[in-house]
């Protein structure tokens, strides 16, 4: 009912490139979607989140696409940066979060 | 703006010994959670707080763990015989609560380190 698994475990891409990660979860009650963005040694970070009643939600390069049916979302980065090379986390919520495994993402100059 | 602060940043104990990592939420926030984070692994949920009593804990919160909030600002986690296991970095997060993004947002501190030798 808890578990959440995201895809890809890790992922290189060259600048400007788009990566794409993928979340999927069980438990029906989540009633938020964030995506976290953690560097080493920090915190994790909120990037952007979505609420269950919306499709896609984008803010500045980053897009988020929810199904719900699917019990699915995705993260997209649009014109990736090398400063964007972190690991990202999905973490739906229903109260807490439950953080999938993370993604290393790291954008190639 | 507003952050979580931390401290310490890291602590190392031997086996066996009492911690208490503190943590100062951001200051109108209500709802209070202690994550962890094991080298390399995801970050898993420990327990939240909310209106000066648990709210929900995770089965890694037994009888060891203990939170507190001793005052208006500090929330504290406290593991009273440290197993080499409990080795992670600690992470504490507030949010402000009611509905909405604002609300359900969850901030994170920067972490302590717990090394257990």
């Amino acid at each position: 009912q808890q578990q959440v698994k995201q895809s890809p475990q890790s992922l290189i891409v060259q600048k400007g490139g788009i990566p794409i990660i993928n979340c999927a979860y069980e438990n029906t009650a989540f009633d938020y979607f964030p995506w976290y963005q953690q560097f080493p040694g920090k915190g994790p970070a909120l990037l952007i989140a979505i609420r269950p009643d919306v499709s896609e939600k984008k803010e500045g390069r980053f897009t988020i696409s929810f199904n719900k049916s699917a019990k699915q979302f995705s993260l997209h980065i649009m014109d990736s940066q090398p400063g964007d090379s972190a690991t990202y986390f999905c973490a739906p919520q229903g109260g807490k979060l439950i953080f999938g495994q993370g993604t290393e993402l790291s954008v190639k100059p | 703006e507003p952050e979580v602060t931390q401290t310490p940043s890291h602590q190392v104990t031997q086996m066996g010994q009492e911690v208490i990592l503190r943590c100062v939420p951001i200051s109108n926030h209500l709802y209070f959670y202690w994550y962890r984070q094991i080298l390399g692994q995801k970050v898993e949920f420990l327990v939240s707080f909310y209106n000066n009593e648990i709210s929900e804990k995770s089965e890694i919160f037994d009888d060891q763990f203990s939170v507190e909030r001793p005052d208006g600002s500090n929330f504290t986690l406290k593991i009273r015989s440290t197993k080499l296991e409990d080795s992670a970095m600690y992470f504490c997060a507030s949010r402000v609560g009611g509905r909405g993004e604002r609300g359900e947002t969850q901030y994170f501190g920067p972490g302590t380190r717990l090394l257990v030798l």
